[in-house]
């Protein structure tokens, strides 16, 4: 079964609203969790990592101003995009991993955001 | 800077053939590489290799990693229509970075 829900799946928004997405490890204890963002017909494109108790890592040319991740705990991050603009339409997809620098990435099923 | 490519971008075989993918990575602190299969939502875990020269399999579909070459291998035998997606290696180093992915399309 699913060990990472994202929530939720499909949401269309008006220009200049914010947008939260939830990403929930399920059974296990994530200390870093990925958002990542994938535009069609391409791959996925790491936005920042996500650390428990700490501030966000963010990747070259992504905005934290924008992109407000909150990793409150072990089991949850938030991803909020705000004054969204079409432009910010995307598939955004959180992953996380067990604990140990070993373990394979499990991926949530997306969140499809198209903002009007 | 971390970078990874795969190979062929994209590829088209009938049912039946056998297709590698080739990824080749450069990251900082490298400590495996992941294989992932993506069809219409979040990507799916094929494997995670770390050792070289060990072969992973898993039904039709194995891997290897060549950790001197900095490179790994998909390879999909007896391909099937459901096997069409596209493909994905992410090597895991201080960061985990997806390549561009190579598209599979299996025709009957």
């Amino acid at each position: 079964g699913a060990v990472v829900s994202q929530h939720p799946s499909r949401v269309i928004c008006k220009s200049g609203t914010s947008v939260k997405i939830e990403c929930r490890s399920l059974d296990f204890q994530a200390t870093t969790m990925f958002w990542y963002r994938q535009f069609p017909k391409q791959s996925l494109m790491l936005m920042a990592t996500s650390n428990e108790g700490s501030k966000a890592t963010y990747e070259q040319g992504v905005e934290k101003d924008k992109f407000l991740i909150n990793h409150a705990s072990l089991t949850l991050s938030t991803l909020t995009v705000t004054s969204a603009h079409p432009e910010d339409s995307s598939f955004y997809i959180c992953s996380a991993s067990r604990a140990g620098v070993n373990s394979p990435l499990h991926f949530g099923n997306g969140t499809r955001l198209t903002v009007t | 800077e971390d970078k990874v490519v795969q190979s062929p971008l994209s590829l088209v075989v009938h049912e039946g053939d056998t297709v590698t993918l080739n990824c080749s990575y450069e990251v900082t602190n490298f400590r495996s590489l992941l294989w992932y299969k993506q069809e219409k939502k979040a990507p799916t875990f094929l494997f995670m290799l770390t050792s070289s020269g060990i072969e992973k399999k898993s039904g039709r579909l194995s891997s290897i990693l060549d950790k001197k070459e900095l490179s790994s291998i998909l390879n999909i035998t007896a391909t099937q229509t459901g096997d069409s997606a596209i493909y994905l290696c992410a090597p895991v180093g201080d960061k985990l970075i997806f390549g561009t992915g190579t598209r599979l399309q299996v025709f009957p």
